[in-house]
């Protein structure tokens, strides 16, 4: 069964303090790893799509990071508009289309 | 309109009530997901819906009766729920089988068992 652990569950930073959060995961082969940004009463928004170790992906101020067992979501100088709940996902060769299994999020402050 | 529509935002119902949820996709895909979130739980897959056939079905107790009429609405009619079904219900729609899974959410349905 896919599994998902994110860390931390929290991450409050001060405007300008980069930082990084994790994903780690279990899946019987790796279809793809997503990364979703939620706002508060909002729901997920995409970010990226990592398919094999060695992938990185960049948006503005936010970097993805894939290896075989984890995922990394680098926050770069965040601003406090990056205030977030930040979620990972993966799918498995095994899992049927649009089957997703999603971690609990990682709920990221960014303070002036 | 653009995206996932999803109505109501917000809902309260008794146990004894029967309401439906209603969600619109507008990007022209063929799949269509509910999926529940409870507060600090991952999201939990419902329901998959591809080209009108239900494909997945995930457990889920018979008090959730999904409906797909075509591959752009999808319901979720909700009978005699319990206190612990209170959740954010969210709707997604993908373009299921290009590999690229990528869902697009709606905003959600706020509900609230009484």
């Amino acid at each position: 069964e896919d599994q998902v652990t994110q860390s931390p569950e929290a991450l409050r930073l001060q405007e300008g303090e980069s930082s990084s959060l994790n994903c780690s995961y279990t899946v019987s082969g790796l279809r793809g790893l997503f990364w979703y940004r939620q706002d508060p009463g909002k729901g997920p928004e995409f970010l990226f799509t990592l398919y094999s170790a060695g992938e990185e992906k960049e948006k503005e101020r936010l970097k993805a990071t894939l290896t075989k067992k984890e995922s990394f979501l680098h926050i770069t100088a965040p601003k406090p508009e990056d205030s977030a709940t930040y979620l990972c996902a993966v799918q498995g060769s095994t899992d049927s289309w649009g089957k997703l299994q999603f971690g609990a999020g990682t709920q990221v402050v960014v303070t002036p | 309109e653009t995206g996932v529509t999803q109505t109501p935002r917000h809902l309260v119902m008794g146990m004894t009530n029967k309401k439906s949820l209603k969600c619109e996709q507008h990007l022209g895909h063929n799949a269509m997901y509910w999926y529940k979130q409870s507060a600090k739980k991952p999201l939990e897959l419902m329901f998959v819906y591809n080209f009108k056939e239900q494909t997945e079905n995930n457990s889920v107790p018979s008090r959730f009766s999904p409906e797909c009429p075509n591959s752009s609405h999808l319901f979720l009619h909700l009978h005699t729920l319990q206190p612990e079904d209170s959740a954010l219900y969210l709707c997604a729609s993908s373009h299921s089988g290009t590999g690229d899974e990528k869902l697009f959410f709606g905003s959600g349905t706020q509900l609230s068992v009484l």
